[in-house]
């Protein structure tokens, strides 16, 4: 079946540091990818997709292209702040009938000032 | 305007109670969808209805209905509650499919079973 792995958190960084935080998938077909973002407290949040390969998704400093030859969906910034702690999530819908949604295990991020 | 909301937001019942959660959504799609959030934050999908239609039904225990008496609306029963049931119950929607497309989720509704 369908799934997302994650690298496992919390990701600790200082504010203005880089942020990568991987996510390898396996899926049939083409996926479509994404990445949300739960804040404290909250729902989830889209904070970018890509629906096909070298797409690049990009929102509020954070970006993630699709590889299809890696099956990956890594996603980073230049320059973290202590507003973007929070647990991000990879997730890819498949192109089978279904459309199943599935979501990876989700990465804290702790920024300090 | 909340897109979608939820009731209640916190929830605290006893063992072998029967609770609803509701839902609904103000941005006319067509598909929603009720997930389960445990507390190492994995997300697992539970159902999803596409215009009134149960489309998603994962292995969920038959304890648990989903009703959607409207597009606008996806509410969550659950019988004889279990320890094992509390959780951050989230309610979602999208227009049209997951694939390719944006869900909308809404603030969660926490559940303790005690």
């Amino acid at each position: 079946g369908d799934s997302v792995t994650q690298m496992e958190g919390p990701v600790t960084l200082s504010e203005e540091a880089f942020l990568t935080i991987n996510c390898t998938y396996t899926a049939t077909g083409y996926p479509s990818l994404f990445w949300y973002v739960q804040y404290p407290g909250e729902g989830l949040q889209l904070l970018l997709k890509a629906t096909k390969a070298d797409d690049k998704g990009s929102n509020k400093g954070f970006e993630a292209t699709y590889r299809k030859e890696t099956t990956s969906f890594h996603l980073e910034k230049g320059s973290v702040q202590v507003s973007d702690s929070a647990v991000y999530f990879c997730a890819l819908s498949a192109s089978g009938g279904s459309y199943i949604p599935t979501f990876g295990r989700g990465t804290s991020l702790i920024v300090h000032p | 305007d909340t897109a979608v909301s939820q009731t209640p937001k916190y929830l605290v019942t006893q063992m072998g109670n029967d609770k609803s959660i509701k839902c609904e959504q103000n941005l006319g799609h067509d598909t929603m969808y009720w997930y389960k959030q445990d507390s190492k934050k994995f997300l697992k999908i539970m159902f999803s209805y596409n215009n009134k239609e149960l489309i998603i039904n994962e292995t969920v225990p038959n304890r648990f209905s989903p009703k959607s008496p409207d597009k606008a609306h996806l509410n969550l029963h659950i019988n004889s509650l279990e320890l094992g049931d509390s959780a951050v119950y989230f309610c979602a929607s999208s227009q049209g499919t997951p694939r390719g497309n944006e869900q909308f989720f809404g603030p969660g509704t926490r559940l303790t079973v005690l």
